[in-house]
Formats: structure tokens, C-alpha cells, sequence
């Protein structure tokens, strides 16, 4: 059975700090993976995700990730954190065989110190 | 492209009252999900649609629940009777092909 595992709660760095959020996933097969971002009262927001391919993906916001095969993870990374990435991300994994249904983390919400 | 949108943005009801929760996708996606999320159990994927026709539905909790999509711009998610356990934040999310969902706003539902 497919599952997400984002294993930090509460993560919090102080602005322009480098910022890296850890993912693990379990899965038969390549997955599809995602990063979301959700504000305080909004919805989610698609940060970035991989499919195939280079495993190092850009995404908005001057955030990326790494797809590791051998580690089951897709660690979010960004190399200096501005007060405004202050919010929840979430991990998730769609299914190969059914790909429009996705897997969420738990989250992990993410405090910036001035 | 307004995004996804949602319909009301909060409800507050009383116990064993009807809610209907609705959403417009975004023009031209092909699928639209269904999402719960609390904080005890984080988001919960309740229900999906392929052009209009409900694939899969384990998700949704119980019968108290149920949606229609009688069109490509157009889905309800209905509770009846709603009990205060259904309180919690529900989105609608919309995609083409290849999974990169989009989210509404959600709904925030309290359920006194």
C-alpha cells in the first residue's frame, strides 16, 4: 500500500537560512510525487513534481527537490527561506496504476524567525 | 483562469441538518477530487470524478455522504444528515491527464 511519511511536525528556521523538508514514501514502483504548500486559510498549491526523469526538480517559488530511488524519499529543499514561505507543505504520491489518486503527508508546518 | 472555485467558502449548521458544498473546476480538466481535512486525520481524498463519472469513492466515510458531477463545470458534495464529526475543511481539487491537481479554496464546515 502506497503511504507518505513526512516525519517533522514543526520545523522552524530563521529567514534566509536554508530550509530542507524530508518525505519518504512507500511504494511498489516509481511513483509520482508532489510538493503542496498551504497558507493560513488557503488551499493547496502545487510546488513542484516529478514524474520522470532528471531527479532534481525546480519548482515556484525558488524552492526544488530531489527524488532519491534508494532512500524512498523527495526531500523539498530551498537554499535561503523568506518570512513569506512561512506555512503547511505537504508531501504526496500518486499511484502508478491510478495516478489521479493521491497520497498526502501529514504535513509539516513550517515557522520563519525574523 | 479563475482556478478552482468553491461554494460557500464557511458553513456553520446544526446537527442533522442538509449541507451541500459545491465546486466549479477549472475549464477543460478532466478530473475532480474530493478532499477532507482535518487535523486528526490531515487530507483525506473522500472522492474522484473522470469526466463526470465517479471512479472512486471509498474514501467517502458513509452514506450520509454523497456527490454528483452532473456536468464538467459543476459538482456537490452533500452530507445529510451532517453530524458534528463531519466538521472540517473540505476542497475540491481539478486536473488534466496527468495528475497535478489544483486546489479550490475549501469550504470550512462546522457542524454544531
Amino acid at each position: 500500500a502506497q503511504s507518505v511519511t513526512q516525519p517533522d511536525i514543526h520545523i522552524t528556521v530563521s529567514e534566509g537560512a536554508s530550509l530542507e523538508l524530508r518525505c519518504n514514501y512507500s511504494y511498489g514502483a516509481t511513483p509520482y510525487l508532489f510538493w503542496y504548500v498551504q497558507s493560513p486559510g488557503q488551499g493547496l498549491q502545487l510546488l513542484l513534481k516529478y514524474f520522470s526523469g532528471d531527479t532534481l526538480v525546480q519548482g515556484i517559488k525558488g524552492f526544488e527537490a530531489e527524488f532519491k530511488r534508494s532512500q524512498s524519499s523527495f526531500n523539498l529543499r530551498k537554499p535561503s527561506v523568506h518570512w513569506s514561505d512561512a506555512a503547511e507543505y505537504f508531501c504526496a504520491v500518486g499511484a502508478w496504476d491510478n495516478f489521479n489518486k493521491f497520497y498526502f503527508g501529514s504535513g509539516t508546518k513550517l515557522n520563519v524567525k525574523p | 483562469d479563475a482556478g478552482v472555485i468553491q461554494s460557500p467558502r464557511h458553513e456553520v449548521t446544526e446537527m442533522g441538518q442538509e449541507v451541500t458544498l459545491r465546486c466549479k473546476p477549472i475549464s477543460g480538466h478532466d478530473y475532480l477530487f474530493w478532499y477532507r481535512q482535518t487535523m486528526m486525520r490531515g487530507l483525506e481524498l473522500l472522492i474522484y470524478f473522470n469526466n463526470n463519472v465517479p471512479i472512486d469513492d471509498s474514501g467517502m466515510p458513509e452514506d450520509r455522504f454523497s456527490a454528483k458531477m452532473p456536468n464538467a463545470s459543476f459538482s456537490t458534495l452533500k452530507i445529510q444528515p451532517s453530524e458534528p464529526r463531519d466538521s472540517a475543511v473540505y476542497f475540491c481539487a481539478s486536473s488534466k491527464g496527468l495528475a497535478a491537481g489544483y486546489f479550490g479554496p475549501g469550504t470550512r464546515l462546522l457542524v454544531l
